[in-house]
């Protein structure tokens, strides 16, 4: 149990495009869902929290109009990256919440921009 | 603001060597404490998670311990394989902010064959 997915595993888009980002929790209900960001060989870094209903929280320095999130549902969040850059190509990362520290991460997103 | 840090931050041994990899965070009032595998280009998979009241945790080859008050962790790996080559990350679940990880910056692990 508790597994969580992500969707598309590999995405590669032309600068100036919006890339949507899909995690989803596939055998329980995540009030809480996470979207973390990892440059190469460095370590996951938290841009925001996102709760079901209500407009996600981004950590300082995020963009929330570059990384827009949407939490629909109890099962599903998505990460938009609006007008993409090259700068912005990474390993998106997110994870679902099951109790208040439990967290389950999906197997990430590598984006490229071009 | 709670900070991770996790030594060495790459080693290299030979097979069947045991070893530790060492995580110490700056604030001790946390809920508990992760260690994750990750494969290059892939997700986290959770290989020990210790609660803020409990000493350690083992599975399997795998042994963590849990020191609060000093603000320290460490992960032994017993008689290592060639497959347990990944990166190796620490994280915090912190009190003071809001049930989010913080990640320590990792540990790269090659065991050589």
């Amino acid at each position: 149990g508790a597994v969580v997915s992500q969707h598309p595993s590999r995405v590669i888009c032309k600068s100036g495009t919006s890339v949507k980002i899909e995690c989803r929790s596939l055998d329980f209900q995540a009030t809480t869902m996470f979207w973390y960001r990892q440059f190469p060989k460095q370590s996951l870094m938290l841009m925001a929290t996102s709760n079901e209903g209500s407009k996600a929280t981004y950590e300082q320095g995020v963009e929330k109009d570059k990384f827009l999130i949407n939490h629909a549902s109890l099962t599903l969040s998505t990460l938009t990256v609006t007008s993409a850059h090259p700068e912005d190509s990474s390993f998106y990362i997110c994870s679902a919440g099951r109790q208040v520290n439990e967290q389950f991460f999906g197997p990430g997103t590598r984006l490229t921009v071009l | 603001k709670q900070e991770v840090t996790q030594i060495p931050a790459a080693l290299s041994v030979p097979e069947g060597e045991n070893l530790v990899l060492n995580c110490s965070f700056t604030d001790s009032a946390i809920y508990n404490l992760q260690w994750f595998r990750q494969d290059p280009g892939k997700g986290l998979t959770s290989l020990l998670l210790i609660q803020s009241s409990q000493r350690e945790q083992t599975s399997g080859r795998l042994n963590a311990s849990l020191d609060k008050s000093s603000g320290r962790s460490t992960l032994y790996i017993a008689a290592s394989q060639p497959g347990d080559s990944a990166t190796y990350l620490c994280a915090v679940t912190s009190m003071d902010s809001s049930y989010k990880l913080i990640f320590g910056s990792g540990t790269r692990l090659l065991v050589r064959p």
